[in-house]
C-alpha cells in the first residue's frame, strides 16, 4: 500500500512570493490533514478534510493561506503571499473512519524555506 | 484541550530497555493516550495506544496509571533505530473530530 505522497519535497522562496504544497493521501482515506511543523515543535494542526469538506480550520491563517480538497481526494495547501515566518515542515496525514486506533498516517512533509 | 507533558530529552545504551514517561493530570475518561514517533526528516509513525488498560505491540508496551494521569511508553531494547522524537498525545472522542495535539515530546538519543 502507497504511503501519503506529498510534493514537493523541499521548497526555497523570496519573501512575497506565492507557494502551494501538494498532498496525495492513502487511498481510500476520507479524511486528510495538514499540519504545520516548526522546529523543535511538534505538528500543530492547520485544517481537517472529512472527504471535500473542511470540518475544521479554526488554525489555518485565512488572510494568506487557503486549501483545498475539490474531489474529495488529494488536496494542496496554498500560501499566498509568504512570509519568513512561514519557513516550517508542511505535513500531510490521512486516515479512515473505522481503523480501531484511528491512526492517523504521515506523509514526509514539505519543508519551506523563506528567504 | 487536554495536555500532555514530556521531558525533553532523554538517552538510553542500545540493547537497554527505555522507559519514556508521560503526564496527563487533566485527562477526561473518554480521551485515548496515543503514542506517535518522528524519526529524522520523517512525519510521524503511531506507536502504541490504550485507554485504560496496559497494552503491547510489535514496538512497544504502554502502561497506563491506574488513575490515568500519567503513562509510560516502553521499549525493551532500545536499537539505534528507536532515535527519534516520542510524542504521547490524548485523543479526544471520535466525534469531537479526532483532534491530536502533539507537544514537543521526548527526543530520545540511543548510544551504541
Amino acid at each position: 500500500e502507497a504511503g501519503v505522497v506529498q510534493s514537493p519535497r523541499y521548497k526555497i522562496i523570496e519573501k512575497k512570493q506565492p507557494v502551494a504544497f501538494w498532498c496525495n493521501p492513502i487511498s481510500g482515506h476520507n479524511t486528510l490533514y495538514w499540519y504545520l511543523q516548526n522546529l523543535g515543535q511538534g505538528p500543530e494542526l492547520l485544517i481537517r478534510y472529512e472527504n471535500e469538506e473542511a470540518v475544521d480550520d479554526s488554525q489555518l491563517p485565512k488572510d494568506r493561506f487557503s486549501a483545498e480538497r475539490l474531489k474529495g481526494v488529494d488536496s494542496t495547501l496554498k500560501i499566498q503571499p509568504a512570509e519568513l515566518g512561514d519557513s516550517a515542515v508542511y505535513l500531510c496525514a490521512s486516515s479512515r473512519k473505522g481503523l480501531a486506533n484511528n491512526e492517523q498516517f504521515f506523509g514526509p512533509g514539505t519543508r519551506l524555506t523563506v528567504l | 484541550d487536554a495536555k500532555t507533558t514530556q521531558p525533553n530529552s532523554m538517552e538510553s545504551n542500545e540493547e537497554e530497555p527505555v522507559h519514556l514517561p508521560c503526564n496527563h493530570s487533566t485527562i477526561s475518561g473518554t480521551d485515548y493516550i496515543h503514542w506517535y514517533r518522528q524519526l529524522p526528516s520523517q512525519g510521524p509513525e503511531y506507536v502504541i495506544h490504550g485507554l485504560t488498560s496496559n497494552v503491547n505491540n510489535r514496538m512497544a508496551s504502554l502502561a497506563i496509571a491506574e488513575d490515568r494521569k500519567s503513562s509510560t511508553l516502553i521499549l525493551h531494547r532500545a536499537t539505534l533505530r528507536d532515535a527519534a522524537v516520542y510524542y504521547c498525545i490524548l485523543r479526544p472522542p471520535l466525534n469531537t473530530g479526532n483532534q491530536f495535539y502533539f507537544g514537543t515530546g521526548t527526543s530520545l538519543t540511543v548510544i551504541p
